[in-house]
């Protein structure tokens, strides 16, 4: 089935530690992205990218690095730089056309907490 | 900074009935307005998309734009238990020419009691 996967489900931090949530997708699109949910909150975009080797800052970057090597995937390393990121972690992807905005699809998504 | 606005709610709603969820947006330049709707726990599920100003409908779901009022709502018809979640309005903000991003509201609760 085609469909956009994240993992780990959930993910124990420690102090001083990066860690990295996976995420890949086997729809083809071309955009992926991040965003960070905290309880009782909407969505807030961390990074995104539309091409291989490319990627944006979103509105929440501070903390947070990404790569995308390939079209499939998009991994997120939580920095120690990051002081709060206890959150929900989702990862989405989407077809580019220029001449309509297109859906984002959710994968599952990553629950991280501080040990 | 550019803006979506929901009511938090919560929201209740007898089974049956209509449910309106309502969604106003800051930017005037916005092209597309997503729905979604997200069970406690779970990812964002998507319900509908619109483009153009007026009605769109896929089965129990109504989306209704209004570009003028910066506008967007959803009307969920012959509401069901099963439609008790968090709802979702998303829109798109252009950055540069190509290069756009989804703005997402906080999310507005809906119950709906049996």
């Amino acid at each position: 089935d085609g469909g956009i996967t994240q993992s780990p489900k959930y993910l124990f931090r420690k102090e001083g530690q990066n860690v990295t949530l996976s995420c890949e997708q086997n729809l083809n699109h071309d955009a992926m992205y991040w965003y960070r949910q905290d309880p009782g909150q909407g969505l807030r975009l961390i990074y995104y990218s539309q091409i291989v080797n490319d990627f944006q800052k979103g509105d929440i970057a501070e903390g947070y690095s990404v790569s995308r090597e390939k079209k499939e995937s998009f991994p997120l390393t939580v920095t120690s730089a990051q002081k709060n990121p206890t959150a929900f972690y989702l990862c989405a992807s989407s077809i580019i056309r220029f001449d309509s905005n297109q859906p984002q699809h959710f994968g599952d998504g990553t629950r991280l907490s501080i040990l | 900074q550019k803006e979506v606005e929901q009511n938090s709610g919560p929201l209740s709603v007898p089974e049956g009935a209509i449910a309106s969820l309502n969604c106003t947006y800051s930017d005037r330049g916005s092209q597309s307005f997503f729905w979604y709707r997200q069970y406690s726990g779970k990812s964002p599920e998507l319900i509908m998309f619109i483009y153009s100003n007026g009605d769109k409908e896929d089965g129990r779901f109504t989306a209704q734009l209004n570009k003028a009022s910066q506008y967007v709502s959803l009307l969920i018809r012959d509401s069901q238990p099963s439609d008790s979640a968090t709802y979702l309005c998303a829109v798109n903000t252009q950055v540069t020419f190509g290069n756009e991003k989804l703005t997402f509201g906080t999310g507005t609760r809906l119950t709906i009691i049996p």
